[in-house]
């Protein structure tokens, strides 16, 4: 299983909603990161976890809040959210940190009304 | 500040072509450097180098890496309306261990 999956593909929220993005792989690998896509620009990373521990936070704001239940789990929690939020949402994840190839997820498109 | 430029941001050629995509970084600590291919969805990873000089090959692309002049060329051979897409690269260096930095990409359009 070479998949990263994240679930849901398409989402549409409120600002005053609370919603979640789910992520998921079973490669075994130890680092997950999210990003986050604005249209033809290219991703930009957002949070890092390497074995369940935060290991990077990009200065994001608060109302995106990350979690990591267990070792290929990736959630991350949306609350608050603004219209310039919108975005594709991606996941990847690798080995381990450096030197490792991330494998991307297909993304959750996020719009924020 | 990190940096990765890519040139040309777009192409435009005709199948049976050859293009050659660039990446010039300056990035403290440099640990790897890596394409991908994003058509509509998120990237697929196409290659990952890390030592000057040796070429990395997959059917019709190629890249290699120079560590001396900070760049790196990916070559598409004999161009098919497939390879058209993003092609992103991404250098992972700097004080954190698995922060990429990404360059704009270059969109390659293929025509028949």
């Amino acid at each position: 299983d070479t998949e990263v999956t994240q679930t849901p593909k398409h989402l549409v929220m409120g600002m005053t909603n609370k919603k979640s993005l789910k992520c998921e792989q079973h490669m075994g690998h130890r680092a997950m990161y999210w990003y986050k896509q604005k249209a033809k620009k290219p991703p930009e990373l957002m949070f890092v976890y390497s074995y369940e521990k935060l290991s990077i936070n990009e200065s994001v704001p608060s109302r995106f809040s990350p979690e990591c239940p267990n070792s290929s789990l990736l959630n991350l929690h949306l609350h608050a959210l603004q219209p310039e939020d919108s975005a594709l949402y991606l996941c990847a994840s690798s080995q381990s940190l450096g030197q490792e190839t991330q494998y991307f997820g297909p993304g959750t498109r996020l719009l924020v009304l | 500040e990190d940096k990765v430029v890519q040139s040309p941001l777009s192409l435009v050629v005709h199948e049976g072509d050859t293009v050659t995509l660039n990446c010039s970084y300056e990035v403290t600590n440099f640990r790897s450097l890596l394409w991908y291919k994003q058509e509509k969805k998120a990237p697929t990873f196409l290659f990952m180098l890390t030592s000057s000089g040796i070429e990395k090959k997959s059917g019709r692309l190629s890249s290699i890496l120079d560590k001396k002049e900070l760049f790196s060329i990916l070559n598409i051979t004999a161009t098919q309306t497939g390879d058209s897409a993003v092609y992103l690269c991404a250098v992972e260096g700097g004080t954190n261990a698995g922060k990429s930095t990404f360059g704009d990409g270059t969109t390659l359009t293929v025509k028949p």
